[in-house]
């Protein structure tokens, strides 16, 4: 079946450096979709990327799709303490959405 | 209502008895999955309703889970015959249209003893 690889699993980051997380697919992508989920709550939808190459901001938050819409990334600048949490991405099969295993980032002070 | 409504927060069941999980989906939306989400974080499909009809069912451990979306009703999954391993968090979310933003309730922890 499908399967979205993200890596790094885990990334730990002193206050003020950047942060990129990595999503993979193996076959292509009809979209794809990131969430943040903070510690002990539900995951909170933050955007979704539709066509190839495609490039959206979000005050500090950068998101990527690939030319090929394998892969994706969202990359934070000047993290602060507000951005601690697992970011996931979800890939789009047709009508179905696959998540990536997460990457859980923790924010230094 | 504005937000997918899940009950209950927190439900411990004794190895082989039954579990059951509302959800109330936004209104107006048509599409309802349930995700499983045990410690490691991982997310896992488990079912998808369009309305009240299954529109994928590929996650499901069907010799034990089961799930309904019926009109006026919270959907509802429901575990027979609960195993330590199915202690997790389960997830609910809807969605107005398929490929559209997904909105999540606020889980049901269920801890099998």
């Amino acid at each position: 079946g499908q399967q979205v690889m993200q890596i790094p699993q885990y990334q730990h980051v002193q206050e003020g450096e950047d942060f990129t997380t990595y999503c993979n697919s193996s076959t292509t992508l009809s979209n794809i979709q990131w969430y943040k989920q903070r510690p002990g709550g539900h995951p909170v939808f933050l955007i979704q990327l539709v066509k190839s190459g495609e490039v959206k901001k979000q005050k500090r938050l950068t998101f990527q799709f690939g030319e090929a819409k394998k892969n994706s990334s969202l990359h934070i600048t000047a993290t602060q303490t507000t951005d601690v949490g697992t970011y996931f991405c979800a890939g789009g099969y047709g009508q179905n959405f696959v998540f990536g295993p997460g990457t859980r980032l923790s924010v230094l002070p | 209502g504005e937000e997918v409504a899940q009950t209950p927060k927190h439900l411990v069941r004794g190895e082989g008895q039954k579990a059951k999980l509302y959800c109330a989906p936004i209104k107006g939306h048509s599409y309802v999955f349930w995700y499983q989400q045990v410690l490691k974080n991982e997310f896992k499909f488990l079912i998808s309703f369009q309305n009240e009809n299954v529109f994928d069912e590929t996650g499901m451990p069907k010799e034990r889970f089961s799930a309904k979306c019926l009109p006026n009703s919270p959907c509802s999954l429901e575990i027979q015959a609960t195993k330590l391993e199915d202690s997790a968090v389960y997830f609910c979310a809807s969605s107005p249209l398929a490929n559209t933003e997904a909105f999540f309730g606020q889980g049901t922890r269920l801890t099998v003893v």
